[in-house]
């Protein structure tokens, strides 16, 4: 199984909202990461996260703030978000961090 | 700085027409570089991961080669549904970033 899975597919959300998206992958990989993409731009790496430790974060505005419970499990938090923000948000995991990373279907993000 | 220039741009076959994409890199001790295909709307889908010139790797139609500067994705005999974008990313021996090139717009006509 070579899945990663992400909810919610998409999310409409106000600038005052407080929103998650989780992702989450069954194949035991260790490293998992948050990618944020722009149409017709290439994704560009926010977070990642190494045996559930923080060990990257982009200079990402505090209003993404990760969490990862487990080795599984990765969750991005919103507050207070802006229309820039919106974005096709990509979760994607690997055994390693020099290893092959698997892509989920991503969360279409809309912030009116 | 680590760079991932992909060319080109944009790309229209006609189906059975042969070609190939290009992606060149500089990066401080090339860890892996990566190949994925990306459908409008989706996650990209992974392909390839190269690590060492030399090495290549085939799946189906599609063929990926490595040297210490570049990389070409080989697509043999396309069709329709090969059409996508197809990114290429590399990453270096400095920390766990991937860096990603701007992909290849591939329109295969019927």
């Amino acid at each position: 199984d070579t899945e990663v899975t992400q909810t919610p597919k998409h999310l409409v959300m106000g600038m005052t909202n407080k929103k998650s998206l989780k992702c989450e992958q069954h194949m035991g990989h260790r490293a998992m990461y948050w990618y944020k993409q722009k149409a017709k731009k290439p994704p560009e790496l926010m977070f990642v996260y190494s045996y559930e430790k923080l060990s990257i974060n982009e200079s990402v505005p505090s209003r993404f703030s990760p969490e990862c419970p487990n080795s599984s499990l990765l969750n991005l938090h919103l507050h207070a978000l802006q229309p820039e923000d919106s974005a096709l948000y990509l979760c994607a995991s690997s055994q390693d961090r020099g290893t092959s990373k698997f892509f989920g279907p991503g969360t279409r993000l809309t912030v009116l | 700085e680590d760079q991932v220039t992909q060319s080109p741009e944009a790309l229209r076959l006609q189906e059975g027409e042969s070609s190939s994409l290009n992606c060149s890199y500089t990066v401080s001790g090339l860890r892996g570089l990566f190949w994925y295909r990306q459908d409008p709307g989706k996650g990209p889908e992974f392909l390839f991961t190269l690590y060492s010139a030399g090495e290549e790797k085939e799946k189906e139609r599609l063929k990926a080669t490595l040297t210490k500067k570049e990389s070409f994705l080989h697509i043999t005999a396309p069709k329709p549904e090969d059409s996508a974008t197809y990114l290429c990313a590399v990453q270096g021996n400095r920390d766990d970033k991937i860096i990603f090139g701007k992909g290849t717009r591939l329109h295969i006509l019927p």
